[in-house]
Order: C-alpha cells, then sequence, then structure tokens
C-alpha cells in the first residue's frame, strides 16, 4: 500500500536559514509526488510536483528514488513561508488519487 | 475562476445527530473529492467521483456516511448518525477534466465539524 510519512511536525527556523522538510514515502512502482501548503486562514493549495521540475516562490524538491524521499528545500526561509506543509503522492494506475501525509508546520522565526 | 464552495463552513452537533455539508466544485471539472483531515492528520479520502458515478469509496464508513453528486455538479456528504470520533474539518476538492495526468486538485474552504 502507499504510505507519505512526514516526520517532522513542527519545524522552526531563522529567517533567512535553509529549509528542508522531510518526506519519505512507501511505493514499489513509479510515483508522482507533490507538495501542498496551506498558508492560514487560506485554503490548501499546490506548491509543487515532481513531473514539473519546477521552483515555486524559491522551493524546490528532488525525487531520490533510492531513498524513496521526496524532501522540500528553500536555501533562504522568509516569514511568508510559516504555513502548514503536505507532501502527497499519486499513481500512474490511479492518476486522480492523491495521498496525503500528516503534514509539517514550518515557523520562521523573524 | 470561482473556487470550490462550500457550506456550511461551521457546524456543531450532538452525537447521534446527523448533519450535511454541500460542495460546488470549479465550473467543468468532473472530479470530486470529499476528504476528512482530523486534528494533526493529513486530508484522507472519503469518497471521489467522476461526474456522478462513484470512483473510490473505500474509505467511506458506509454504515454512517453517504454522500451523492446527482447531476454530476454539486455534491452533499452526509453523516447519521453522528459519533465523537467524526469531529473534524471535511474537505472538498475538484480537478480537471479527465485526459490530463495527475490531477492538480482545487480544494475548497472546509467545514469544520464537532461532536459533543
Amino acid at each position: 500500500a502507499q504510505r507519505v510519512t512526514q516526520p517532522e511536525k513542527l519545524l522552526s527556523v531563522f529567517k533567512g536559514a535553509p529549509v528542508e522538510l522531510k518526506c519519505n514515502y512507501s511505493y514499489s512502482g513509479s510515483p508522482e509526488l507533490f507538495w501542498y501548503v496551506q498558508y492560514s486562514r487560506q485554503r490548501l493549495q499546490l506548491l509543487l510536483r515532481h513531473i514539473s521540475r519546477e521552483s515555486i516562490k524559491g522551493f524546490t524538491a528532488d525525487l531520490n528514488k533510492g531513498e524513496t524521499s521526496f524532501h522540500l528545500k528553500k536555501p533562504f526561509a522568509q516569514e511568508e513561508d510559516s504555513a502548514m506543509y503536505y507532501c502527497a503522492l499519486s499513481t500512474y494506475s490511479s492518476a486522480s488519487k492523491i495521498i496525503f501525509g500528516s503534514g509539517t508546520r514550518l515557523s520562521i522565526r523573524p | 475562476e470561482a473556487g470550490v464552495a462550500q457550506s456550511p463552513r461551521y457546524k456543531i452537533i450532538e452525537k447521534r445527530q446527523s448533519v450535511a455539508f454541500w460542495c460546488n466544485p470549479i465550473s467543468g471539472h468532473a472530479t470530486l473529492y470529499w476528504y476528512q483531515q482530523i486534528l494533526g492528520q493529513g486530508p484522507k479520502l472519503l469518497i471521489q467521483f467522476q461526474n456522478n458515478g462513484v470512483v473510490d469509496d473505500s474509505q467511506l464508513p458506509k454504515d454512517r456516511f453517504s454522500a451523492e453528486r446527482l447531476k454530476g455538479v454539486d455534491s452533499t456528504l452526509k453523516i447519521q448518525p453522528a459519533k465523537l470520533e467524526d469531529s473534524a474539518v471535511y474537505l472538498c476538492a475538484s480537478s480537471s477534466p479527465p485526459g490530463l495526468a495527475f490531477y492538480e486538485q482545487y480544494f475548497g474552504p472546509g467545514t469544520r465539524l464537532t461532536v459533543t
């Protein structure tokens, strides 16, 4: 069965420091991975997806199939990055279905 | 474009009562999802519709939960009777028409249910 694990419930870093939000997945095939974000009082929304190889708001994520990880990184944190981040997984056999991790709350200290 | 609409935003009921939630997806989105998000957890899929047909309801507690999307547009999710453990945020999402891989899902604001 597919599973997404985010080991950190809370991550607190200073403004300007690097950020890395960890995500590990369990799936025997080739997954597609996403990061969704929920800012305070806003809706859950897509931040980035692996298939697009994009950088959004300075965030990047690299799929490491050997380590089954898809960590989210940003070199210099900004206060507006404070939010709840969810790693999510989809599969080629069920492309419309997403399985979410439990989320990590990122808090940026001034 | 208008986003996914949900109502009510908040609901407080006593256990054993019934409750219904409503969702209107983004116009043209054929796929509609209902999720349950318990505090401290990620969203868990309850049911997925493709137009007015059910694609996946494997995690829907069918003894008390029901959902319908009769005309392939808006949808209702009902709980009857409610239990304390049903306290959660219920999220509705919709996604692009079929034919696109790895659909991006667009979420509504959610309904926060408290069962006392």
